[in-house]
């Protein structure tokens, strides 16, 4: 069974500051790493995708995957009452290549 | 490019009852994936298609849902006999390929009573 462990929350920032979101996985032949942004009601939005170990920067997001420890995390700079939603971690694996979500962690940007 | 389209939006059925979900994927998008999103969950894969031939349906729990992707474009997802426990947002995804991504419909809400 694949599982795809998060944080709940929920995690609660002040406006300006970082937001660091986590995740570990358990199959360790997963492939492909995805962050989701999911507002109250809405379907979730891909924000991020991470292949290898590192750091990938996009503006203000940051992923980072670290294979070895079967962890990836997101973090939010400069974090916007308007990035207060639920964070999705998601991991692909198997042939088939499909999704396994997390939970989610909620997060609250606080003006 | 146009989204990943899904209709309706909310449904409410008695239990026992049966329901039709429908979703037309981003044009080119050659799999296809229905979710089960319960509140303060995660999305559950229900089943995954590639054009019109069934991936994965093991988390499909076969007794009451069936999908079908006729002509691999436009999709259905059913239920019958409806649960409470079916209470839940049916997400519908679709990808260009299995590396990157999916793309989420705005999802049917489903409300068991």
């Amino acid at each position: 069974q694949k599982e795809v462990e998060q944080n709940s929350g929920p995690l609660s920032v002040p406006e300006g500051a970082i937001a660091s979101l986590n995740c570990t996985y358990s199959d360790r032949g997963s492939q492909s790493f995805f962050w989701y942004r999911q507002y109250s009601g809405k379907s979730p939005e891909l924000i991020m995708s991470i292949y290898s170990n590192g750091d990938k920067e996009d503006g203000r997001f940051t992923a980072q995957l670290n294979k070895a420890s079967q962890y990836v995390s997101l973090l939010i700079r400069d974090s916007q009452p308007s990035d207060s939603a639920t964070y999705l971690c998601a991991v692909s694996s198997g042939s088939a290549r499909q999704l396994t979500f997390g939970s989610g962690t909620q997060l609250t940007v606080l003006p | 490019e146009a989204g990943v389209a899904q209709s309706p939006r909310y449904k409410i059925i008695e239990k026992r009852q049966s329901v039709a979900f429908w979703c037309n994927p981003i044009s080119g998008h050659a799999t296809l994936y229905w979710y089960q999103q319960i509140l303060g969950q995660g999305p559950k894969l229900l089943i995954q298609f590639q054009n019109n031939g069934v991936v994965d349906d093991s988390q499909l729990p076969k007794d009451r849902f069936s999908a079908e992707r006729l002509k691999g474009v436009d999709s259905t997802l059913k239920i019958q006999p409806a649960k409470l426990e079916d209470s839940a947002v049916y997400l519908c995804a679709s990808s260009l390929d299995r590396l990157g991504g999916y793309t989420f419909g705005s999802g049917t809400r489903l409300t068991v009573v």
